[in-house]
């Protein structure tokens, strides 16, 4: 298994600003992926970090709102860039190790409220 | 991605009582996974199921994978406050796929 952190845990944000969550892993992982949560609803994709090229995005999820950077085995960012109140969610990286074969670790989210 | 449906969307229970939750698909699965998110928490794997027919237990909670591998279930033996959470199922995919969850409250 991995151990997973993410910074911030929350926070609280006013429109049009943008914000960096950091996902940082215990061990190096091939596959990082970046998911949102909206309160009472499943996961849903917005990218797969890859490490040493561009991120791939799911439909609906565009690079200019939500850059992502992996510069490393252990380490992503996501931004949500500027932000409106329905970008209000949770937030939350995971690792795995054969994609969508093999189980994930999932960090403990970020609650991001925005106002 | 190999897309899941998962019913029912929530399911309130005495404790004691059991509980089950299924998940559907409308093609072949390669492999499912059940996840469980505690309230204000985030999801936990639990298992993964591949072979056709599997039976899985982990105490009281079993995991099935149908015959044609496009459904699985999940039941849980003499439900305990502590099983309260989501139970989310999730197919193969680049990622993986989600269904949307089962919301279990439990009473005591």
């Amino acid at each position: 298994s991995a151990v997973i952190s993410q910074k911030p845990s929350r926070d609280i944000c006013q429109r049009g600003t943008s914000l960096t969550i950091q996902c940082q892993v215990d061990s190096q992982v091939t596959m990082m992926f970046w998911y949102r949560q909206q309160p009472g609803q499943s996961l849903t994709l917005i990218a797969t970090a890859n490490q040493g090229s561009e991120a791939t995005y799911e439909s609906g999820f565009v690079i200019d709102k939500f850059p992502i950077s992996r510069p490393n085995l252990t380490f992503s960012t996501l931004t949500v860039s500027n932000m409106s109140p329905e970008d209000s969610s949770i937030y939350l990286c995971s690792v795995g190790t054969h994609g969508g074969q093999d189980e994930q670790y999932f960090g403990p989210g970020t609650r991001l409220t925005v106002t | 991605g190999q897309q899941v449906m998962q019913i029912p969307q929530y399911q309130h229970v005495q404790e004691g009582e059991d509980f089950t939750t299924y998940c559907n698909s409308s093609t072949t699965l390669s492999n499912i996974q059940w996840y469980k998110q505690r309230p204000g928490g985030h999801p936990v794997f639990l298992i993964q199921l591949v072979k056709s027919g599997e039976v899985k237990k982990q105490k009281r909670l079993t995991f099935q994978f149908g015959e044609a591998k496009k459904n699985s279930s999940l039941h849980i033996t003499a439900t305990q406050t502590t099983d309260v959470g989501t139970y989310f199922c999730a197919g193969p995919g680049y990622a993986l796929n989600f269904g949307k969850g089962t919301s279990l409250l439990v009473t005591p």
